[in-house]
């Protein structure tokens, strides 16, 4: 089956660091997608990874191991703003829909 | 913004009843994709489009239909509509169907039914 698994929420403050986690079981790979979605609104594309290692950009920074399923998003500089649902995506088959995970929602506080 | 549109932003009705949610994709998009999001459930793919052509279904229900005709919007067509289809519609659009092709996610359409 396909699974993707995110934790469900996390918190933060402001300038800090973090990490969340994402694991993948999926019957094929065409690369991992991260969203931002802010309630109520749409998501908004992030960072996509199709091979292994470390993609930055800005503060945000995506990361991805196939052989382990697993990828990770990194926002640094936590600001006020970044407070949001992260939705990790995989694209199973190219060019076809994504998988996406229940998203973690970040609240980030002063 | 995306540059995808979808209207209408908001509609409530009554169970029973059918609706038509309407999308327009980025200019020189070829690909349309329809999700719907519940709260307990995230986001689901519905069914896909390319071109005109349907691509691809997920967990669309039979009383839910699409198409994509020849300027590229789509509809999205619920009909006999139940409580629990009360839900964010999107639709997202891609240049093409390839892997790696980065969908846009339009502002969504919420539907209520009572």
């Amino acid at each position: 089956g396909q699974n993707i698994d995110q934790p469900t929420e996390m918190t933060a403050t402001e300038g800090a660091i973090v990490q969340i986690n994402c694991t993948y079981q999926t019957s094929g790979f065409n690369g991992l997608f991260w969203y931002q979605q802010h309630a109520g609104e749409a998501p908004t594309f992030l960072s996509y990874n199709v091979l292994d290692g470390l993609e930055e950009k800005g503060r945000f920074s995506s990361f991805l191991s196939r052989s382990k399923g697993y990828s990770y998003l990194l926002l640094k500089e936590l600001q006020m703003k970044d407070s949001a649902s992260y939705l990790c995506a995989v694209a199973n088959q190219a060019g076809t829909a994504l998988i996406f995970g229940k998203g973690t929602t970040l609240s980030v506080s002063s | 913004d995306s540059g995808v549109t979808q209207t209408p932003k908001h509609l409530i009705t009554a169970t029973g009843q059918r609706v038509t949610l309407r999308c327009s994709p980025r200019s020189g998009d070829l690909s349309v994709y329809w999700y719907q999001q519940s709260l307990d459930q995230g986001l689901q793919f519905l069914i896909q489009y390319y071109n005109g052509e349907e691509r691809a279904k997920g967990n669309i229900l039979e009383r839910f239909s699409a198409q994509q005709f020849p300027d590229l919007h789509s509809e999205l067509n619920l009909s006999s509509l139940e409580l629990g289809d009360s839900a964010l519609y999107f639709c997202a659009s891609s240049v093409r169907a390839s892997g790696g092709d980065t969908q846009y996610f339009g502002p969504g359409t919420r539907l209520t039914v009572l």
